[in-house]
């Protein structure tokens, strides 16, 4: 399985800022996404973070608010734009493998004031 | 749209007994995957299911995948209180979908 390391690991911002979040891998993985989940709840998929491609974006969800880059295949980071008090989460990167297994990153645990 | 469901929310049980998440789709699946996330961490990938009617194990646990593909198991035999946290199981139709995850059974144990 891969290692993947997320930084921040946890934020306090204040609303109306931004907060870039990024995600490194020890390893080239194709397929890497960004899920946000709620204390105590389910991971909701935010995206799909394609290299050298726009993200592609579940329902709900849009680029002006989630901003995400890929610029190879080790790397992402998801920014949380304009953020209200309804962005405090738990934002977790991961990656899949070729059998369609999912490993995750530790997670970003912010708090929008 | 797909939806996964698990069953109960949340479980209590006494150190030494036996645990059972359970998993249903309102649709056949094309794989299963069960994540365990303990508190304060992240889900951590357990294993995957394909075929219908497939059992693996664990150690002291065991994992199911119905016959119609549409639901699954998770079963702890003997539980410790290292087996504390929430169990997700995720589905997808077709293999190369996007997996959905279920909300999750949070497992505690009393001591």
């Amino acid at each position: 399985s891969a290692v993947i390391s997320q930084k921040p690991s946890r934020d306090i911002c204040q609303r109306g800022t931004s907060l870039t979040i990024q995600c490194q891998v020890d390893s080239q993985v194709t397929m890497m996404f960004w899920y946000r989940q709620q204390p105590g709840q389910s991971l909701t998929l935010i995206a799909t973070a394609n290299q050298g491609s726009e993200a592609t974006y579940e329902s709900g969800f849009v680029i002006d608010k989630f901003p995400i880059s890929r610029p190879n295949l080790t790397f992402s980071t998801l920014t949380v734009s304009n953020m209200s008090p309804e962005d405090s989460s738990i934002y977790l990167c991961s990656v899949e493998n070729s059998n369609y297994e999912q490993y995750f990153g530790p997670g970003t645990r912010l708090t929008v004031t | 749209g797909q939806q996964v469901m698990q069953i109960p929310q949340y479980q209590h049980v006494q150190e030494g007994e036996d645990f059972t998440t359970y998993c249903n789709s309102s649709t056949t699946l094309s794989n299963i995957q069960w994540y365990k996330q303990r508190p304060g961490g992240h889900p951590v990938f357990l294993i995957q299911l394909v075929k219908s009617g497939e059992v693996k194990k664990q150690k002291r646990l065991t994992f199911q995948f119905g016959e119609a593909k549409k639901n699954s198991s998770l079963h702890i035999t003997a539980t410790q209180t290292t087996d504390v946290g929430t169990y997700f199981c995720a589905g997808a139709m077709n293999r190369d979908d996007k997996i959905i995850f279920g909300k999750g059974t949070r497992l505690h144990i009393l001591p």
